[in-house]
């Protein structure tokens, strides 16, 4: 039963376009949202968070916006560098801190 | 540098084996939280422990255990190796009010 997912395995962005990523959620309980950046063999970064309240959270080049009533949040990252080519993991706290399996983030030169 | 600390980094042992794992959590961070990456998965939760309680549980298997302690340390204790626990270990904390988790380097464990 996989509370938290992420549909899309990989995606591959233009350096300086908008880079979309995407979670699905199906548990109404979840009060809080997170993203996580992470690189082979280091651990989870944290990126940014939104409280279940709020319907967008913003923090430089990254905003996550959360859609309740779809169940549904996503993290924009605009503009797309190199450096933000990594695995990203969005994650849901209710009791505990569920996570997705990661979307593959390309940025192609 | 997330102030998790985990140690060792690194550990290669054979099946049917007991290792330990252990956690250092940030300064001032209650909760200290266990997760499971197996090759090319996501991040299984294991088991958060608050303040010396145990919290909440995940998938963790009956040859897995884990404890926190006073000064707020958190190990993970793995038994009866198989081939099949080879993973990265993870542990994360947060603060007493709850948000984000802070994760550590992760401990790469293969057993042969």
């Amino acid at each position: 039963d996989q509370q938290v997912k992420q549909n899309s395995p990989s995606l591959s962005v233009q350096e300086g376009r908008i880079s979309i990523l995407n979670c699905d959620y199906t548990n109404s309980m979840f009060d809080y949202f997170l993203w996580y950046k992470k690189y082979p063999a280091e651990g989870p970064t944290f990126l940014i968070s939104i409280s279940s309240i709020k319907d967008k959270n913003e923090d430089g080049r990254f905003t996550v916006f959360l859609n309740k009533s779809a169940k549904h949040l996503s993290l924009h990252i605009v503009p797309s560098q190199p450096g933000d080519s990594a695995v990203y993991f969005c994650a849901a706290r209710g009791d505990k801190i569920i996570f997705g399996k990661g979307t593959r983030l390309h940025i192609l030169p | 540098d997330s102030g998790v600390t985990q140690t060792p980094k690194h550990l290669i042992t054979a099946t049917g084996q007991r290792v330990t794992l252990r956690c250092s959590p940030r300064s001032g961070d209650l909760s200290v939280y266990w997760y499971q990456q197996s090759l090319d998965q996501g991040l299984q939760f294991l088991i958060q422990y608050y303040n010396g309680e145990e919290r909440a549980k995940g998938n963790i298997l009956e040859r897995f255990s884990a404890q926190q302690f006073p000064d707020l340390h958190s190990e993970l204790n793995l038994s009866s190796l198989e081939l099949g626990d080879s993973a990265l270990y993870f542990c994360a904390s947060s603060p007493p009010r709850g948000g984000e988790a802070f994760f550590g380097q992760g401990t790469r464990l293969t057993v042969v």
